[in-house]
């Protein structure tokens, strides 16, 4: 299965955009790029997922490599209540989600 | 709406003891799923159903594990003699997926279980 790499940590200022990098070098065709994030003593929460072109909703937006070979979590505006553990993960729709140890974004007020 | 629920929200309980979890998700979800998690780490899969049909377990499924979903609603996960490492969050998560669609998956806030 393709894997993904994710920096174990990054800080951020409130009100600030950030930028939260996924690399998927061995992605294939079909691989879904699916985000979610964990906030403390919660379940994980869905955030964005995309193919190919890049993804906007309410939460985040999604830029994707044109190559596929990586993709980048776009949070415009941090606050305090995006603090979390956010996951990369390619979903291959053929067998269930893989999450690694994902990035732990502390936002600073 | 009411999303997937995960009854108990904690449970601690002494080794060699069963246990029991159950996971109720969003209704008309065919697909639910278990997941672990302990301290520092994201979740591990442990196995899903498709309707009643368990479709895929995971090596980290010991014997010890089973997971049952009759009639396609609602699941339970049962950890018959309960050791200290099987001290963990256990996740739930539905979706709804047909063919190799890329439904989200929803989780519930987990079973804490402590075994000392």
């Amino acid at each position: 299965d393709a894997k993904t790499t994710q920096p174990n940590s990054m800080e951020s200022n409130e009100e600030e955009p950030v930028h939260l990098p996924c690399n998927h070098s061995t992605i294939s065709g079909t691989d879904y790029i699916h985000w979610y994030r964990q906030l403390p003593s919660q379940g994980p929460e869905y955030v964005i997922h995309g193919l190919t072109s890049n993804v906007n909703n309410r939460m985040a937006s999604l830029a994707i490599a044109e190559d596929r070979k990586s993709s980048t979590l776009i949070l415009h505006r941090a606050t305090l209540r995006d603090a979390a553990v956010y996951y990369c993960i390619l979903n291959t729709g053929r067998r269930a989600l893989t999450f690694g140890s994902g990035t732990r974004l502390q936002v600073q007020p | 709406d009411t999303g997937v629920s995960q009854d108990p929200r904690h449970k601690i309980t002494k080794r060699g003891q069963n246990v029991t979890f159950r996971c109720d998700p969003i209704s008309e979800h065919n697909r639910l799923y278990w997941y672990r998690q302990t301290l520092g780490q994201g979740p591990e899969f442990l196995t899903y159903f498709q309707n009643e049909a368990q479709l895929e377990k995971s090596r980290l499924l010991s014997d010890r594990f089973s997971a049952e979903r009759p009639k396609g609603s609602f699941s339970t996960l049962e950890i018959q003699r309960t050791e200290q490492g099987d001290s963990a969050m256990y996740l739930c998560a539905s979706s709804f997926t047909q063919g190799r669609n890329n439904s989200p998956l929803h989780f519930g806030n987990g079973t804490r279980l402590t075994v000392t």
